[in-house]
């Protein structure tokens, strides 16, 4: 069975520190992961997703990810994080045509 | 730009007062979703439809309805809203040939419940 979990519930930061949020994953089938963004009282923004391919994955707003298929983690980076950046994370694994959310972190940003 | 709306984006309703919530989309997308999203967790998957099947969660309360009537829209019933169905709403679609089925979310509708 699919599972997300994401350890950290709450990541506080200074500004331009550097950044990484942790998912781990369970699947049983081909793995396609995502990394969501919610800023309050908005939708899901998509950060970045892996489907195949180059394990580094590139997303908006200086994101990035990498799937490490032996470990089963896929970890969110930012080399320099910004106050904007305060929002919460989810990691997502899909299962046939669902997505399995972990349980998100929250990433607070300090001046 | 191609996008999922939902509408309103904040709504009041009285214990027991049906409530409408709609969402639509201009993606052309097959399959559209609705989440409840309560403060600080996951969003929570209600049911989806997978063109006009729909398929229900199991543990979704028989209080929750949902209505597509064509490919762009997509509604959510609330029967009798109870006090803890306030929430957030979010509507979400995909493609069927879009591998992993990437989601892409609307704005969200949050319910108030008095």
């Amino acid at each position: 069975a699919q599972s997300v979990t994401q350890l950290d519930s709450q990541v506080p930061v200074f500004e331009e520190a550097p950044v990484e949020l942790r998912c781990n994953y369970s699947s049983s089938v081909s793995v396609y992961l995502f990394w969501y963004v919610q800023y309050p009282n908005q939708g899901l923004q998509l950060l970045l997703k892996y489907l195949s391919g180059s394990t580094l994955v590139k997303g908006i707003n200086g994101f990035e990810a990498e799937f490490n298929k032996s470990q089963t983690s896929f970890h969110l980076r930012k080399p320099s994080v910004h106050i904007s950046d305060t929002a919460e994370y989810f990691c997502a694994v899909s299962f046939t045509d669902k997505l399995i959310f972990g349980t998100g972190t929250r990433l607070q940003v300090f001046p | 730009d191609a996008m999922v709306i939902q509408n309103p984006r904040y709504q009041v309703t009285q214990f027991g007062k049906p409530v409408t919530l709609s969402c639509s989309q201009t993606l052309n997308h097959n399959v559209m979703y609705w989440y409840q999203q309560k403060s600080s967790q996951a969003p929570k998957l209600l049911f989806h439809y997978y063109d006009k099947d729909f398929n229900n969660e199991a543990d979704t309360p028989d209080n929750f309805q949902s209505r597509r009537p064509n490919t762009s829209f997509c509604f959510l019933d609330i029967r009798s809203p109870g006090l803890g169905d306030a929430a957030m709403y979010l509507c979400a679609t995909s493609r069927v040939r879009d591998r992993g089925y990437e989601q892409y979310f609307g704005p969200g509708t949050r319910l108030t419940v008095t």
